[in-house]
């Protein structure tokens, strides 16, 4: 079974600085598809940046990049010039390439310090 | 992507009763999905909710205690019957447009308290 750990429980940062949150995953499949997602005290889930397995490429989507390292089973998001509004729960989550259910991390609650 | 109308937004229930949260998506979505985040937990699959035929169950969730509709491509709900305080959980609904595409969208979840 596919298992998401999230090592870091809560995380901050200053303001204007960089941060990196960790995420490590389980899988015997070769492709499939990596997320952080991003919940607010609104508890809207909010899809920060994908990566699908296949793409060498790290993603990035603004000041939200990856390191993906497909031979450790990592997948970690750098957020760069942190800002107030990026302080929530940030959850990694897998999900098969032909398969429509995430697997979700426990989470990372990131503060911003102003 | 789709905009979901998850409701209510929170509630307090007595242990014994159930409760019924609708979703409501804003467009047709193929698939609509219903996740429990219990406190300082991850998101868990309960079912996938099929439109016109029983829901899916995941391991360790059955129709008696979460029942489970879709009437149409838009709209479904979740109950969950028989309430105790070890249900006291957000539940979220999750829609996709197409299965296998990859526009997911969740709700801002259902946080119920159980006491």
């Amino acid at each position: 079974a596919q298992t998401v750990t999230q090592s870091q429980p809560e995380m901050s940062v200053q303001e204007a600085e960089t941060v990196t949150l960790s995420c490590t995953y389980d899988t015997s499949e070769s492709d499939y598809y990596l997320f952080w997602y991003k919940q607010p005290p609104s508890r809207q889930m909010i899809l920060v940046i994908r990566q699908e397995a296949y793409k060498q490429q790290n993603a990035t989507e603004n000041r939200f990049s990856v390191n993906f390292q497909k031979a450790a089973k990592s997948f970690s998001l750098k957020i760069s010039d942190s800002q107030l509004g990026d302080a929530a729960m940030y959850f990694c989550a897998y999900r098969r390439l032909t398969g429509n259910q995430f697997y979700f991390g426990t989470g990372t609650s990131l503060t911003v310090i102003p | 992507s789709a905009v979901i109308s998850q409701k209510p937004s929170r509630d307090i229930c007595q242990r014994g009763t159930s409760l019924t949260i609708q979703c409501q998506v804003d467009s047709q979505v193929t698939m609509m999905f219903w996740y429990r985040q219990q406190p300082g937990q991850s998101l868990t699959l309960i079912a996938t909710a099929n439109q016109g035929s029983e829901a899916t169950y995941e391991s360790g969730f059955v129709i008696d205690k979460f029942p489970i509709s879709r009437p149409n491509l838009t709209f479904s709900t979740l109950t969950v019957s028989n309430m105790s305080p070890e249900d006291s959980s957000i539940y979220l609904c999750s829609v996709v447009m197409f299965a296998g595409g990859d526009g997911y969208t969740f709700g801002s979840g259902t946080r119920l308290t159980v006491v």
